[in-house]
């Protein structure tokens, strides 16, 4: 079975700086994805970062970068350089066969 | 750009009623699923379909049914709407193998759907 837990359901963070999103996981599973995914107030959820299990390398994208420590079973998500717009819930989530959510974390950015 | 569109943002209806949510992709994606999101209970999976008239249960599928004969149409049915299917309703497809989930996922706006 396969779990994801955020243990923060909200966070703030002030423009420009940076915040850390955590995430841990628990999968029997020895391939899967891990993920984080936005969702702006009222808007469509879009894939943020992704990141194959068997890749050492932590995930990039531009701002958006992951901590995958796989011994720890955590996952987290770093924004830097926060901006306006990054203001969202966001979703961890894995996938195997199937894919499960974690129960999100609500940012907020603060001018 | 890809699209997934869901028929209605905001829906109200009434106990008992029967609701219709409807989903469209223009990306020719094999896989559609239907997610509730509540606060403090993150996505949950109703239903998906790898094909057309296919249909496997998630995790929540108790009291709705879905249905798709085409292969662009993913279609969520409330039989019964009760209150405690107050909730949002998320339409997702992707393009990946059935049993190789690799995560991405491609998602429709909503529908906020109440039930009084």
């Amino acid at each position: 079975a396969q779990t994801v837990t955020q243990s923060q359901p909200e966070m703030s963070v002030q423009e420009a700086e940076t915040v850390t999103l955590s995430c841990t996981y628990d999968t029997s599973e020895s391939d899967y994805y891990l993920f984080w995914y936005k969702q702006p107030p009222s808007r469509q959820m879009i894939l943020v970062i992704r990141q194959e299990a068997y890749k050492q390398q932590n995930a990039t994208e531009n701002r958006f970068s992951v901590n995958f420590q796989k011994a720890a079973k955590s996952f987290s998500l770093k924004i830097s350089d926060s901006q306006l717009g990054d203001a969202a819930m966001y979703f961890c989530g894995g996938a195997t066969n199937k894919l499960i959510f974690g129960t999100g974390t609500l940012l907020a950015v603060q001018p | 750009d890809v699209k997934v569109t869901q028929s209605s943002r905001y829906l109200v209806k009434r106990t008992g009623e029967k609701v219709f949510l409807e989903c469209v992709q223009d990306m020719d994606h094999e896989n559609m699923f239907w997610y509730r999101q509540d606060p403090g209970l993150g996505l949950r999976l109703i239903y998906f379909s790898y094909d057309v008239k296919m249909k496997e249960k998630g995790d929540i599928p108790e009291g709705y049914s879905v249905s798709r004969e085409k292969k662009e149409r993913f279609s969520l049915i409330l039989e019964s709407a009760s209150t405690n299917q107050t909730s949002m309703y998320l339409c997702a497809s992707s393009l990946v193998e059935r049993f190789a989930n690799t995560g991405e996922l491609f998602f429709g706006e909503g529908s906020r759907l109440t039930v009084l």
